[in-house]
């Protein structure tokens, strides 16, 4: 049983495109996340939602839209692709907005703009 | 704001001896500290977690880690590793303050060779 799985796991596509990144987590967790890991290994948190509740909302462009229908899925949808996008993105889970017990991170989506 | 440093970016280092990862954070306010692995093209998996008393913790996989207040410094350590420890290794830092947004540093690669 994967525990926060995303989809899809590599994504090509060309830039001025439109694609979404699906995660979802069977922990009963309440705070889910999106993290960007750059070709440099350095991983910068997007955003963050506790119970369908936008809580953390870095600066990122506005191209970059996070939804979550209920507290078990967390999707991001990015407009207008450019080639800095592209990068591994990370959803995670944690039991509560304190993550006294860790995150719990999926195995990426690597996103690549040609 | 928080940051977090790891001076290291790569360690070399021959199966069976010690090795030592270094990580500072700098904040205004009172931190749970983490460490993170990465194994190649998966997600990261919590090593341990420092949020209060002893400040000794050990973690999964023979690593420990001492948290040191005065120096600001959350090093990793273990006493004999193996090919199979190698992987890249986060420090993060979570500040008691109303985000708890996790922090990671930049990452160090540990190069396990036989």
């Amino acid at each position: 049983d994967t525990a926060v799985s995303q989809t899809p796991k590599y994504l090509v596509t060309q830039m001025g495109n439109d694609k979404s990144i699906k995660c979802e987590q069977n922990l009963g967790h309440d705070t889910m996340y999106w993290y960007k890991q750059d070709s440099k290994k350095f991983l910068k948190i997007m955003f963050s939602y506790n119970n369908k509740e936008l809580i953390i909302n870095e600066t990122v462009p506005n191209r970059f839209s996070p939804k979550s229908p209920d507290k078990a899925h967390l999707n991001l949808h990015i407009n207008s692709l450019e080639l800095g996008d592209s990068a591994v993105y990370f959803c995670a889970s944690s039991q509560d907005r304190k993550a006294l017990y860790g995150y719990t991170f999926g195995s990426g989506t690597r996103l690549t703009v040609v | 704001a928080q940051s977090v440093t790891q001076l290291d970016s790569q360690v070399p280092v021959f199966e069976e001896a010690p090795v030592e990862l270094r990580c500072n954070y700098s904040s205004s306010v009172s931190v749970y500290l983490f460490w993170y692995v990465q194994y190649p093209n998966q997600g990261l998996q919590l090593l341990l977690k420092y949020l209060s008393g002893s400040t000794l913790v050990k973690g999964i996989n023979g690593f420990e880690a001492e948290f040191n207040k005065s120096q600001t410094s959350f090093h990793l350590r273990k006493p004999s590793v193996h090919i199979s420890d190698t992987a890249e290794y986060f420090c993060a830092v979570s500040e008691m303050d109303s985000s708890y947004k996790l922090i990671f540093g930049s990452g160090t690669r540990l190069l396990v060779r036989p």
